[in-house]
């Protein structure tokens, strides 16, 4: 059975920073692999893919320089380092594995990210 | 980046009826095109990709279509457990989008 479960997250300040870990398991950690978060009340916005070597990383303009993802496929970890956080960052964050496709079968239960002073 | 625009952004249907959702792409997205369901509390389940293809699982009542900038999700007999908010994403070039999301109620 597949499984992705997101932690990490918590209150933090403007300006902090955070790490979030996603832990696989059920399937071989090859495939590319995502985050994607959902403030309150409102639709999914893409953060950051990374693909399945590690190799390649993109990221949301509204991240990028801020964020960072990388993973750990001898562990089946997937991470997401959150630097500079804004109020506007405040959301549930979700780890998913994508098909071959950018599309994305499995998702975790996400973690919640409030940025509050 | 693409902005894909969903409509209607709010469908309250009867049980038994036909449902049809829209997905509209800024720019030719050709066939990379997936559809997720979320209810409430829940992560989204992916149901289509490639505009057309179920997912694992996914009931044959849920169907798609269309390729380029326009693309239909079609629930052919809306049950009770399909009250939720639909979302279309592409996946043509980066960054990935989502569209705002459709929600569908049960009358």
């Amino acid at each position: 059975e597949v499984q992705l479960l997101e932690s990490g997250g918590g209150w933090v300040q403007p300006g902090g920073s955070l790490r979030l870990s996603c832990a696989a398991s059920g399937f071989t950690f090859t495939y590319a692999m995502t985050w994607v978060r959902q403030a309150p009340g409102k639709g999914l916005e893409w953060v950051s893919t990374i693909t399945g070597g590690g190799g390649d990383t993109f990221y949301a303009d509204s991240v990028k320089g801020r964020f960072t993802i990388s993973r750990d496929n001898s562990k089946n970890m997937l991470y997401l380092q959150m630097d500079s956080l804004r109020a506007d960052d405040t959301a549930l964050y979700y780890c998913a594995k994508a098909l071959p496709v950018l599309s994305y079968d499995y998702w975790g239960q996400g973690t919640l990210v409030t940025v509050s002073s | 980046e693409i902005v894909m625009t969903q409509s209607p952004a709010t469908l309250s249907v009867s049980p038994g009826e036909r449902v049809t959702l829209s997905c509209r792409a800024s720019q030719s997205v050709i066939s990379s095109l997936a559809w997720y369901q979320q209810k409430p509390g829940q992560a989204p389940r992916l149901l289509l990709y490639g505009a057309s293809t179920r997912a694992t699982g996914i009931p044959a009542r849920f169907s798609g279509s269309g390729s380029g900038t326009e693309f239909t999700l079609t629930i052919s007999s809306l049950q009770s457990e399909d009250s939720a908010v639909y979302y279309c994403q592409q996946y043509r070039n980066w960054p990935l989008t989502f569209g705002g999301g459709t929600k569908v109620e049960i009358k």
